[in-house]
């Protein structure tokens, strides 16, 4: 199947800062791609929807300010979390959908804000 | 939203098969039912989707009732490996996939 690759797996950075997830497409071209964010023990809760070349449509209750997107390529997505604080530490998951198939997922990347 | 229910969590013997229960009594007839798991710390893993009939595939089996209103995920032969959250999903093709709360499937040895 399809290959969506994140970058990092992993960061700490501390509060107050911002960073910035990379989310690929590796072998297709993906006009649509997805974020989630997962606290422990929970499910994924979508954040938002990234459309290529266009401004992206957030979920209700997700702060467009705080967390940035931009897909200005087919092939990739990112999302920055500004002014990061300890409440924003997550597993975020990207995601990303060829018309009429089903949609893949990014391994995730593990946030700590310290 | 999600608009799907699972239970919350279930238990195999290894070997034996799993057979993993779905409700999704407000589906729409576009509506396709997509199946995914996730091991801890990893991304989900899509396993089989379908929109009426019955689907199988190397992984698993999909078994969708006549009114579409539930369905139920076969892992024939569960290994350990198996052990992981199990993600019912509906969705149009085009669509966000919403999440719901899962089934936490254990095989046991």
């Amino acid at each position: 199947g399809a290959v969506v690759s994140q970058h990092p797996s992993w960061v700490i950075c501390k509060s107050g800062t911002s960073v910035k997830i990379e989310c690929r497409s590796l072998d297709f071209q993906a006009t649509t791609m997805f974020w989630y964010r997962q606290f422990p023990k929970q499910s994924l809760m979508l954040m938002a929807t990234s459309n290529e070349g266009s401004k992206a449509t957030y979920e209700q209750g997700v702060e467009k300010d705080k967390f940035l997107i931009n897909h200005a390529s087919l092939t990739l997505s990112t999302l920055t979390v500004t002014s990061a604080h300890p409440e924003d530490s997550s597993f975020y998951i990207c995601s990303a959908r060829v018309p009429n198939t089903e949609a893949f997922f990014g391994q995730g990347t593990r946030l700590t804000v310290v | 939203d999600a608009k799907t229910t699972q239970p919350p969590s279930m238990d195999c013997a290894e070997g034996r098969a799993a057979n993993l229960p779905c409700n999704h009594s407000t589906i729409s007839g576009n509506e396709y039912v997509y199946w995914y798991r996730q091991i801890h710390s990893q991304g989900p893993q899509y396993i089989i989707h379908g929109l009426k009939n019955n689907e199988t595939n190397e992984m698993a089996s999909l078994i969708i009732t006549e009114d579409r209103k539930s369905s139920t995920l076969i892992l024939p032969h569960a290994t350990l490996r198996d052990t992981a959250v199990y993600y019912c999903i509906v969705a149009n093709t085009g669509n966000q996939f919403y999440f719901g709360t899962g089934t936490s499937l254990t095989v046991i040895p």
